[in-house]
């Protein structure tokens, strides 16, 4: 089975905290994306990448930015956490984008407090 | 405007007993449609994967619809058990694009 994993369950962190959260998948997929999930407006994406050291801005990157050094690690950065940016994030990975189907991880419970 | 709208926002139904779910979307064109499955604290599973040809697949208890004419999909659950307590999740993945619209999600409960 393919596994992607994100580093953390829960996290709360402080206003103006930098913070990392990790995502690893372990099937050679090429493509990983981060999402934010919010009551009510769905799944968001934030950032997605297509290969290593590329990226690409989804639909909200505003106060985000990411980090793919290696093919099995996409990572998401809150450079200044705030207030708003308190949400469950999902990490993504596929291997050929619209015809197999994603695999998300767990989510990681973001609170900034 | 979200370009995948779903309803209901939540329903409470009996276990063994069945329900639909219903999913409007915009989106066009589009390659697949496809439904998820998210238990609470924990990322969306996939339950079935339809193309735009396709007018219905199965996946056990549950079976997707897809009416390409008027943009509708439906997830039919037959008896319901209370292990599908869950969100249940539209998804439309845009054509030839990279890109996929998130429906808000149906909160389903099943009481005993």
């Amino acid at each position: 089975d393919v596994k992607v994993t994100q580093s953390s369950r829960y996290l709360v962190k402080r206003t103006g905290e930098k913070v990392f959260l990790e995502c690893v998948q372990d099937m050679d997929h090429e493509n990983m994306f981060w999402y934010r999930q919010d009551p009510g407006l769905g799944l968001r994406l934030i950032y997605f990448s297509y290969d290593v050291k590329m990226k690409e801005k989804g639909d909200i990157p505003e106060g985000y930015s990411v980090s793919r050094e290696k093919k099995e690690r996409f990572s998401l950065i809150l450079e200044s956490a705030s207030t708003n940016q308190t949400s469950m994030y999902l990490c993504a990975s596929s291997f050929v984008t619209g015809v197999v189907g994603y695999t998300f991880g767990s989510g990681t419970r973001l609170t900034v407090v | 405007k979200n370009q995948v709208e779903q309803s209901p926002q939540s329903l409470i139904i009996l276990e063994g007993k069945n329900c639909t779910l219903q999913c409007n979307y915009t989106v066009s064109p589009f390659s697949n449609l496809r439904w998820y499955k998210q238990d609470t604290g924990r990322g969306p599973v996939s339950l079935t994967i339809m193309t735009f040809s396709e007018n219905t697949k199965s996946n056990g208890r549950y079976t997707a619809t897809l009416d390409a004419d008027t943009k509708q999909s439906s997830l039919h659950i037959t008896a319901s058990q209370l292990s599908d307590s869950a969100s249940y999740i539209c998804v439309v993945d845009l054509y030839n694009n990279n890109d996929m619209r998130f429906g808000a999600g149906t909160r389903l409960t099943v009481k005993p």
